[in-house]
């Protein structure tokens, strides 16, 4: 079954602490899709990123980044140089699809909080 | 903005009755899927439609139904309602396509008291 892991429950640094949000994920399809999503305190969930199973190549959007990694089944969330408005909690997600239709199957978030 | 549209925005109610949560899509996005959240079981499916009709189902308890109409906006429908029920409901559209990402409304809050 697929499947996505986040160990981390909870995260909690220092504003401009560098920060890493592990997410593993499992499935049998050999294409496949990830993405990461933000949830504010204000609760909406927010889309961050989009990446698909057959482009490893690292993504840098500012402070955000992404490393992608099919041998481990990993794709990894960076902060660079963290600042309190990435108080959050972070979600990783796969996209499992049949014939007809599908969905995103969600990890269980990480809580990461920023102090000032 | 996401674009994509819920009401209401919260919800109180007692158990045994029933609600009906909205949900407008974004413009042009064909596919809007409902998502529950809650403490102890997180971000869970519970259904897809896809131009009107329905194209996948998760978790989703009978006491609950969804549909699209024509013009592309939802319905959800929770009936019986027990206090396990009190979540973030999420609606969220896409154009359809298992690399669509899902663009999310902000959320129906439900509580049975």
């Amino acid at each position: 079954a697929q499947k996505v892991t986040q160990a981390q429950t909870e995260i909690s640094v220092v504003e401009k602490e560098d920060v890493t949000l592990d997410c593993v994920y499992e499935t049998r399809d050999t294409t496949y899709y990830l993405f990461w999503y933000k949830q504010p305190p204000s609760g909406e969930l927010v889309f961050l990123i989009r990446r698909n199973s057959f482009d490893e190549q690292n993504e840098i959007s500012g402070r955000y980044s992404w490393n992608f990694q099919k041998s481990t089944s990993s794709f990894n969330f960076t902060i660079t140089a963290s600042q309190v408005v990435d108080s959050a909690v972070y979600f990783c997600a796969l996209s499992e699809w049949g014939n007809q239709g599908g969905k995103l199957i969600f990890g269980q978030g990480t809580e990461l909080s920023v102090k000032p | 903005d996401s674009g994509v549209t819920q009401t209401p925005k919260h919800l109180i109610t007692a158990t045994g009755q029933r609600v009906t949560l909205r949900c407008s899509p974004r413009s042009g996005d064909l596919s809007v899927y409902w998502y529950q959240q809650s403490l102890d079981q997180g971000l869970q499916f519970l259904i897809q439609y896809y131009n009107g009709e329905e194209r996948a189902k998760g978790n989703i308890l009978e006491r609950f139904s969804a549909q699209q109409f024509p013009d592309l906006h939802s319905e959800l429908n929770l009936s019986s309602l027990e206090l396990g029920d009190s979540a973030l409901y999420f609606c969220a559209s896409s154009v359809g396509g298992k690399n669509s990402p899902l663009h999310f409304g902000n959320g129906t809050r439900l509580t049975v008291t």
